[in-house]
């Protein structure tokens, strides 16, 4: 089965640092971008970033830059969304995504999401 | 960046009507703009491509149309696991980006 398999739920404190993960099966893992997607409580959908498990190239978008990192490990066909150090504000549920292909790119593919809760 | 907005924010429909959704983009996208559906509780799910392809498995009530910066999201006849957000994505220019969503409520 095609799918993308997110971490469990997390609570952390302000300043803490978090890593969570997005392991896809069924398919070729490292020949499609995978995309981060922040949804704050209530609000809609913003794109973080993506990365091709291939060879790591990895695009921010501008308001996510230097928030955050994104990484994966292709031997184990896992992507993950990291923080160094939480704010109240990063609580929200973040999903994976994979991108179709190139030129396509629409996201076809959804994890079920991992919600982050920081609060002290 | 591409700034998507959709209207309206909320639209009440009753179970077996039509439902019109709009999205406009700040500047041309030519056809690359998704329609994807998010029920409550659930990851969103992609439902058009390309402005107008159905992704596989979509049932044939939902169409979409539209090209440039104009585009619209059809339900024929509303179902009951329709009720749901909305939400387009412009992929032309990075970054790609959502409009905020329009809820499809029961009337």
């Amino acid at each position: 089965e095609v799918q993308l398999v997110q971490s469990g739920a997390e609570v952390k404190k302000p300043g803490e640092s978090l890593k969570i993960s997005c392991k896809g099966s069924g398919y070729s893992f490292t020949g499609y971008w995978i995309g981060w997607v922040r949804q704050m409580p209530g609000k809609g959908l913003e794109l973080m970033g993506i990365i091709y498990p291939g060879d790591s190239d990895t695009r921010y978008s501008p308001s996510f830059q230097g928030q955050v990192t994104i990484s994966a490990d292709k031997s184990i066909t896992t992507a993950y969304l990291q923080w160094s150090s939480l704010k109240a504000s990063d609580t929200a549920m973040f999903y994976c995504a994979r991108v179709h292909g190139t030129r396509n790119w629409y996201f076809d593919l959804w994890g079920r999401g991992t919600l982050v809760t920081v609060s002290s | 960046e591409i700034v998507m907005t959709q209207s309206p924010a909320t639209l009440s429909v009753s179970p077996g009507e039509r439902a019109t959704l709009s999205c406009r983009a700040s500047q041309s996208v030519s056809s690359t703009l998704a329609w994807y559906q998010q029920t409550p509780g659930q990851a969103p799910r992609l439902l058009i491509y390309g402005a107008s392809t159905r992704a596989t498995g979509i049932p044939a009530r939902f169409s979409g149309s539209g090209s440039g910066t104009e585009f619209t999201l059809t339900i024929s006849s509303l179902q009951s696991e329709d009720f749901a957000v909305y939400y387009c994505q412009q992929y032309n220019n990075w970054p790609w980006t959502f409009g905020q969503g329009t809820k499809v409520e029961i009337k």
